[in-house]
């Protein structure tokens, strides 16, 4: 079966510059949340969209910014990236517009050097 | 390609009793196994799992990795309302040496009924 598809699976970055991350949810599935995990910390929400719509906001900084397109895929947006975000950026997905039964795919591990 | 597997995906059972989640996996590159408590937006950790037989506790919580046959379960005793959630399983890949990615399960849906 079709899981949630990321890309890249690895990123390096410098300071300052820009990152795009992209995710593919399963297909019918309408919503997309991403997560932030930093090194040994719990995955913290940052955005999710539904039906092309923002649904819910969490800590996402305001250097960041995402969408949902058409196709349902989601890009999240970095700009003047820091050592800080250096972290794995997961993104799942649902049917249901719920927390629950969320998949999720295998992360992008982002590394700003 | 890459697999985690858990079972069952969902389960109903009553406080007092004790539950066993199952979770299995085929990956290329082990690093270490993850459960996850997913009841609010964000999961939030509860074990890391990297050498066999090691069982890992937390209160009524335990844990312990197969890497032979490649699979661990997470047990609760004494099963309370409040561990109503969806458990996830995820497997850490390797990444020359250093943290890859992740591979989650689709998680059990534990429901604890009074």
């Amino acid at each position: 079966a079709a899981g949630v598809i990321q890309s890249p699976r690895h990123l390096i970055k410098e300071k300052r510059e820009t990152a795009t991350l992209k995710c593919y949810p399963i297909p019918r599935h309408d919503t997309v949340y991403w997560y932030q995990q930093g090194p040994g910390q719990d995955p913290q929400f940052l955005i999710s969209f539904y039906e092309k719509m923002q649904s819910d906001k969490g800590s996402i900084p305001d250097r960041f910014s995402a969408q949902q397109f058409s196709d349902y895929h989601s890009e999240l947006n970095m700009s003047s990236l820091e050592l800080g975000d250096s972290a794995l950026y997961f993104c799942a997905s649902s049917s249901t517009g719920g927390y629950y039964e969320q998949y999720f795919g295998p992360g992008t591990r982002l590394t700003v050097t | 390609e890459d697999k985690v597997v858990q079972s069952p995906l969902s389960l109903v059972v009553h406080e007092g009793d004790t539950v066993t989640l199952n979770c299995s996996y085929e990956v290329t590159n082990f690093r270490s196994l993850l459960w996850y408590k997913q009841e609010k937006k964000a999961p939030t950790f509860l074990f890391m799992l990297t050498s066999s037989g090691i069982e890992k506790k937390s209160g009524r919580l335990s844990s312990i990795l197969d890497k032979k046959e490649l699979f661990s379960i997470l047990n609760i005793t004494a099963t309370q309302t409040g561990d109503s959630a969806v458990y996830l399983c995820a497997v850490e890949l390797n990444y020359g040496g250093s943290q890859g990615n992740l591979i989650f399960g689709k998680g059990t849906k534990l429901s604890v009924k009074p």
